[in-house]
């Protein structure tokens, strides 16, 4: 246990559809992350937060749309996916971004049809 | 940009045998070079990192080593359990992005009982 939650752990969605994804820390951290892990792939950093706000938006189409309401809690809204979408999206955090170390969530297997 | 390559893609041995898993990094800014392993179902944990102003470390089986010059890094581990099975992970950070590591391709590791 890491103490980075992620909900829910499996979605099936199809191309039309509008989910989200939910990311929980209990470290007390100040930095979040979104990543992708697709198989055969090293894994993409797609969003930064610190604080709040966002310090990285690493060229992620606009289908995926981060909320960080606080320093806690990390969304990803997802709407008109694609099925070369599907993958691990994972959840991190640091204590803030100039700390190394990041604490990864178990992750969500996305599956888009 | 940096771009780290990692191998072998899979690795076999038998229980007690040790196992070596080797990167390569491109940008010789790069001075921070964690290890990650990921179970099954799980998101990727930090097990042992090495930062380029030391040239060893080690953690009871577990050992990292890395070579500037070269621009390599290899993660050693000895006397292996069938818990050691899992995909393992090798990242660098540039001195000048404190947050952004950049992923190896990963390790899928199978010790044999």
């Amino acid at each position: 246990e890491t103490g980075v939650t992620q909900t829910p752990r499996h979605l099936v969605m199809g191309m039309t559809n509008k989910k989200s994804l939910k990311c929980e820390q209990h470290l007390g951290h100040n930095a979040m992350y979104w990543y992708k892990q697709s198989a055969k792939k090293p894994l993409e950093l797609m969003f930064v937060y610190s604080l709040e706000e966002r310090v990285e938006n690493n060229s992620v189409p606009s289908r995926f749309s981060p909320e960080c309401p606080n320093s806690s809690h990390l969304f990803l809204h997802l709407h008109t996916l694609q099925p070369e979408d599907s993958a691990l999206y994972l959840c991190a955090s640091s204590q803030d971004t100039g700390k190394e170390t990041q604490y990864f969530g178990p992750g969500t297997r996305l599956l888009v049809l | 940009g940096e771009n780290v390559e990692q191998h072998p893609s899979t690795l076999s041995v038998q229980e007690g045998d040790s196992a070596v898993i080797k990167c390569t990094y491109s940008d010789s800014a790069s001075n921070y070079f964690p290890w990650y392993k990921q179970e099954l179902g799980k998101g990727p944990q930090l097990i042992i990192d090495i930062r380029s102003n030391v040239g060893e470390k080690k953690d009871q089986r577990i050992a990292v080593t890395l070579n500037k010059t070269a621009k390599h890094f290899s993660l050693h581990i000895t006397e292996t359990q069938p818990e050691d099975s899992a995909v393992y992970f090798c990242a660098a950070r540039k001195a000048d992005s404190s947050y952004k590591l950049i992923f190896g391709s990963g390790t899928r590791l199978l010790v044999r009982p």
